[in-house]
């Protein structure tokens, strides 16, 4: 079945970069928009970013602009967030998630802890 | 930007209970909202899209309705299984936003 497995994750200094990945199985990947999704400890969910399918549109909330990039393989059957410019508040768990179209995200990782802290 | 409210933060509520939560939008979203389900410690689970259709495998005692700027979810016989965090959130233009999640605790 669809299964998303996120890596990457860890524990980083303030100003360090760290880069997610996101593989996936059981379907074909370049067909699906791809996004990347943040929780803070003990907090709501917030959205990051998105990919289409071919790569040719991206979009971010204004919190991360500039400091991370979204990105994929589809011969891989990746999606990648490079995080820079690290600060305390990125500290979450990072889920890459599968948007079926418009129906929202149906397909979600388990997720991977950033943690920024010196 | 879009911002998304959802009330109550907060809900208790026994065993066959109906409940009802609600998710206001800042601007017309039209239907372009999805509901979510989280357990502690894990990913959200998709329960509707599009304001009002039922994700594939999700029991029909959850609904959704709405257009425009307010929505809601109905469980219409709490279980115990339902204690959760549930989020709505929209897709309408980027970027997209949830809602800050409301609690459903059973009594």
């Amino acid at each position: 079945q669809a299964q998303l497995v996120e890596s990457g994750g860890g524990l980083v200094k303030p100003g360090g970069s760290l880069s997610l990945s996101c593989t996936a199985s059981g379907f074909t990947f370049s067909h699906y928009y791809m996004s990347w999704i943040r929780q803070a400890p003990g907090k709501g969910l917030e959205w990051l970013s998105y990919i289409s399918g071919s790569s040719s549109t991206t979009y971010y909330v204004d919190s991360v602009k500039g400091r991370f990039t979204i990105s994929r393989d589809n011969a891989k059957n990746s999606v990648y967030l490079e995080m820079s410019s690290l600060r305390d508040e990125d500290t979450a768990v990072y889920y890459c998630a599968r948007a079926r179209g418009v129906d929202g995200f149906d397909i979600w990782g388990q997720g991977t802890v950033v943690t920024v802290s010196s | 930007d879009i911002q998304m409210a959802q009330s109550p933060s907060t809900l208790s509520a026994s065993v066959g209970d109906r409940v009802t939560i609600t998710c206001r939008a800042s601007q017309d979203i039209l239907a372009w909202l999805a509901w979510y389900q989280q357990k502690p410690g894990k990913a959200p689970q998709l329960l509707i899209y599009q304001s009002s259709i039922l994700e594939t495998g999700i029991p029909s005692r959850f609904s959704g309705s709405g257009s425009g700027t307010e929505f809601t979810l109905t469980i219409s016989s709490l279980q115990p299984d339902d204690s959760a965090i549930y989020y709505c959130q929209h897709y309408h233009y980027y970027p997209w936003a949830f809602g800050q999640g409301t609690k459903v605790q059973i009594k």
